[in-house]
């Protein structure tokens, strides 16, 4: 079965800071991508970064970036300088496969 | 087109009441996605379309809920005899799956905003 797990319901970090988000998941593919998605609180999830299975290169989106183990299977985001606005439910995902998420709190 | 578009945002209904939700895609978009999302948790596959066809559906779609996709365009998403445990947000998200590139494992999935629905 294909799951993607998520170990840190909550997580803090103060502003300009640096937090990383954890995530792990199970697949028996070769070929495929993972994804990070924002979900500020009563508003629309957007992607925020997805790592493509066969670079080894790890992806990066300015104050985002991933640290992908693709042999321990493992996908974890980090923010960099966070700012206010990252505060948000964070959802990583395998095609049609969530992670239950990490509510990430911004403190001034 | 800017994005996927639901409707309606918000929906309360009675116990026992029918309700239909609207989906509009990402114009070029061939695939479409229903979720389900209950609060503080992660989104729940229910199904998903290519073009018109329903290709598979998660076995938390009861047989009280259905989906269409006629024109490949916009789908609609029905639950009839609403229940209190349908209360949850109902998500849609489309992708576009370009040939050649067949594998499911590789699709960048677009999210609308949701539908709430409340069942009293």
């Amino acid at each position: 079965a294909q799951t993607v797990t998520q170990s840190q319901p909550e997580m803090s970090v103060q502003e300009a800071e640096t937090v990383t988000l954890s995530c792990t998941y199970d697949t028996s593919e070769s070929d495929y991508y993972l994804f990070w998605y924002k979900q500020p609180p009563s508003r629309q999830m957007i992607l925020v970064i997805r790592q493509e299975a066969y670079k080894q290169q790890n992806a990066t989106e300015n104050r985002f970036s991933v640290n992908f183990q693709k042999a321990a299977k493992s996908f974890s985001l980090k923010i960099s300088d966070s700012q206010l606005g990252d505060a948000a439910m964070y959802f990583c995902a395998y095609t049609e496969r969530f992670g239950a998420g990490t509510r990430l709190t911004v403190k001034p | 087109d800017t994005g996927v578009s639901q409707n309606p945002r918000h929906k309360i209904t009675k116990r026992g009441q029918n309700v239909t939700f609207r989906c509009d895609p990402i114009s070029e978009h061939n695939r479409l996605y229903w979720y389900r999302q209950t609060l503080g948790q992660g989104p729940e596959f229910l199904t998903y379309f290519q073009n018109e066809a329903q290709l598979e559906k998660s076995r938390l779609l009861s047989d009280r809920f259905s989906a269409e996709r006629p024109k490949g365009s916009f789908s609609t998403l029905e639950i009839q005899r609403t229940e209190q445990g349908d209360s949850a947000m109902y998500l849609c998200a489309s992708s576009l799956l370009v040939p050649g590139a067949a594998q499911r494992t590789k699709n960048i999935q677009y999210f609308g905003a949701g539908t709430r629905l409340s069942v009293l």
